[in-house]
């Protein structure tokens, strides 16, 4: 897949357990966040955003939470299938500016 | 389906050589954005165009250019071509200059040789 061959940090999970891939973002003036998924051979698809105004936003299966004052994001994913396994990324945008992505998280579902 | 479209799937091509990737947008999406994946750079942003300007320049070499079209279709040029330019390369469309809710097409694998 595309992504093989990044060193990405790898985050494995039992099927059926709860997920949680962290990420840290680096520009205080970032106001917008998205998370993506790809799978090996697509694009990055986008599962959830959250703007700064926001602490916690929650889509199916997918809860995002933002700690501004440590510049930290994570994406929980409960209930964790094996078609959740790809690499996760997140993205951070300031104002006036393009998304900026972090490098990665490979997450593998132990069936 | 993102609804985002590029072509070709694949590209092989000789170094020296250029080449052109094509992009359609998602129906009303103004935005388009243009990032190189490497196998170690990680999603790199290139450059974006929203209706028909350019709006934001990143790490995109002079051997590259693009261009958004009053249809709205995007190409990104790419000249001189150097092994170190292989690459997937994706375009992502958002209905604003801003870039939210961005969407990305299947990727251009690039491979030169």
């Amino acid at each position: 897949g595309e992504s093989v061959g990044l060193h990405l940090p790898t985050l494995s999970v039992q099927e059926g357990d709860n997920s949680i891939i962290n990420c840290a973002y680096s520009n205080s003036a970032s106001d917008y966040f998205i998370w993506y998924k790809q799978e090996s051979g697509k694009g990055p698809q986008f599962i959830i955003d959250i703007r700064s105004n926001m602490d916690k936003r929650q889509g199916q299966r997918v809860t995002v939470l933002l700690n501004k004052t440590v510049k930290h994001l994570s994406l929980q994913i409960a209930a964790t299938q094996p078609g959740d396994s790809a690499v996760y990324f997140c993205a951070e945008r300031a104002r006036n500016t393009p998304l900026v992505f972090g490098k990665g998280t490979r997450l593998s579902v132990i069936a | 389906d993102s609804g985002v479209t590029q072509t070709p799937k694949h590209l092989i091509t000789a170094t020296g050589q250029r080449v052109t990737l094509r992009c359609s947008p998602r129906s009303g999406d103004l935005s388009v954005y243009w990032y190189q994946q490497s196998l170690d750079q990680g999603l790199q942003f290139l450059i974006q165009y929203y209706n028909g300007e350019e709006r934001a320049k990143g790490n995109i070499l002079e051997r590259f250019s693009a261009q958004q079209f009053p249809d709205l279709h995007s190409e990104l040029n790419l000249s001189s071509l150097e092994l170190g330019d292989s690459a997937l390369y994706f375009c992502a469309s958002s209905p604003a200059s801003e870039a939210t809710e961005a969407f990305f097409g299947q990727g251009t694998r690039l491979t030169v040789v």
